[in-house]
């Protein structure tokens, strides 16, 4: 039930772009994405909804098809505050009992 | 900070030991949630209540239960403690737990079992 994340791991420069993917094997209501910084909480970036809306949170977007079960993060000219482990999480059904992805780990360099 | 209380922060015990993690929503939350993390891994859906109510279970062990008070606070209870149980565990709220609704999560309780 667990979603499926791509890549595992990303390294960056400053100002580089970034693709995160994230598949499911189930019909979604739902996508959300969070980012946890090294020894912190996670802490939530965005909610995309059925109807392949974007949404943007400063320079990170994201997408959702439905039909394809698939949502894209998108990190535009990362800064360093990027760095972290990314994760999107979705429900199986009604509830929102959150089932994670094992997590994308981004690292912005100077 | 997010609003979530989580106590104590670390704890250390031993093999066979039972512990009791405590969980404060934030003010006005329903709905609140328990995850483990283990080094470098994901974050594992234990359960999920509602005012008062278990309204979805994940991958939680029998050795594990939890429960929430009416006072809305929860308590994920952890027995017969194995060195496998060593993780971050987070707990989470939300205001009624419906599907879209974003989860704001505490600062975790780091146990270690020896």
């Amino acid at each position: 039930q667990q979603p499926v994340q791509s890549p595992q791991a990303v390294i960056l420069r400053e100002g580089e772009d970034a693709v995160i993917n994230c598949s499911s094997s189930k019909a979604l209501y739902s996508v959300h994405w969070y980012r946890q910084k090294h020894g912190e909480a996670p802490v939530f970036l965005m909610i995309l909804l059925k109807g392949g809306e974007q949404k943007g949170h400063d320079k990170i977007s994201a997408s959702f098809n439905e039909k394809k079960q698939q949502s894209s993060l998108y990190l535009t000219a990362s800064q360093l505050s990027y760095s972290g482990t990314y994760f999107c999480g979705t429900a199986p059904g009604s509830n929102n009992d959150m089932r994670f992805g094992a997590g994308t780990r981004l690292t912005v360099k100077p | 900070d997010s609003g979530v209380t989580q106590t104590p922060k670390h704890l250390i015990t031993a093999t066979g030991q039972r512990v009791t993690l405590r969980c404060s929503p934030r003010s006005g939350d329903l709905s609140v949630y328990w995850y483990q993390q283990s080094l470098d891994q994901g974050l594992q859906f234990l359960i999920q209540y509602y005012n008062g109510e278990e309204r979805a279970k994940g991958n939680i062990l029998e050795r594990f239960s939890a429960q929430q008070f009416p006072d809305l606070h929860s308590e994920l209870n952890l027995s017969s403690l194995e060195l496998g149980d060593s993780a971050l565990y987070f707990c989470a709220s939300s205001a009624s737990g419906g599907p879209f609704e974003k989860l704001f999560f505490g600062s975790g309780t780091q146990l270690s079992v020896l």
